[in-house]
């Protein structure tokens, strides 16, 4: 069985830019999360999608970060625009819906807005 | 505003003895709990979990208590190996499918 695959795995824009980030998760998995971590410090949450729906959004750091997932399958995370304190590595994780306790995570997207 | 913790951001130990990874949690209304192994450029990988109405779970080499009165838990490896060599996040949820609360990780390195 595939994994969570993230693309791409690097992505180096300029300040201003856009970038998307796109996740495919495991095949079945209703439960979609978006995470980031900055260097050093914890892994944080963004947004968590059931099927096609936010469920939680409550980490999104501001309005210049939005999330899709349309058809309740992959899903993509936009940043318009980068600002510098956006770098870091972000991962997505999904779960099954009736066992949401562990989510498997993707090798993540290391994005660095210079 | 982080609540999850993990005070010690690296460990070494030898090869064959016990590694104890820490973690505090400020939130009471956690009630379940997860350690996360990470390789480089990898993503996190699920280890072992336990659920708010246990203090102990055990998986093989890997045990995690749980101390709810004091809001910590811990991960011991025994024996210790060198392919356990990795960052450890210690996590945090409530209710299931809702979001995971990490820390900050500790880096351990088990020494041949």
């Amino acid at each position: 069985e595939a994994g969570v695959t993230q693309f791409p795995s690097h992505s180096v824009i300029e300040k201003g830019q856009t970038v998307t980030l796109r996740c495919d998760p495991i095949s079945g998995h209703d439960n979609l999360y978006w995470y980031r971590r900055v260097m050093g410090k914890e892994i944080k949450f963004l947004l968590h999608f059931v099927k096609e729906s936010k469920q939680d959004e409550s980490g999104m750091p501001n309005n210049r970060f939005l999330a899709e997932r349309t058809g309740g399958t992959y899903s993509t995370l936009k940043v318009q625009p980068a600002e510098l304190e956006d770098s870091g590595v972000y991962f997505c994780a999904s779960s099954q819906v009736w066992d949401g306790y562990e989510q498997f995570f993707g090798p993540g997207t290391r994005l660095t807005v210079l | 505003d982080q609540q999850v913790k993990q005070n010690s951001p690296s460990l070494s130990v030898q090869e064959g003895r016990i590694s104890i990874l820490n973690c505090d949690y400020t939130n009471s209304m956690f009630d379940y709990f997860l350690w996360y192994k990470k390789y480089p450029a990898e993503g996190p990988t699920f280890l072992i979990s336990i659920s708010s109405i246990k203090d102990k779970n055990e998986d093989g080499r890997f045990t995690v208590f749980l101390n709810k009165s004091a809001k910590h838990l811990s991960l011991h490896i025994v024996p210790s190996q060198p392919g356990d060599s990795a960052v450890y996040f210690c996590a945090a949820s409530q209710n299931t499918g809702n979001q995971f609360y990490f820390g900050t990780g500790t880096s351990l390195t088990v020494i041949p």
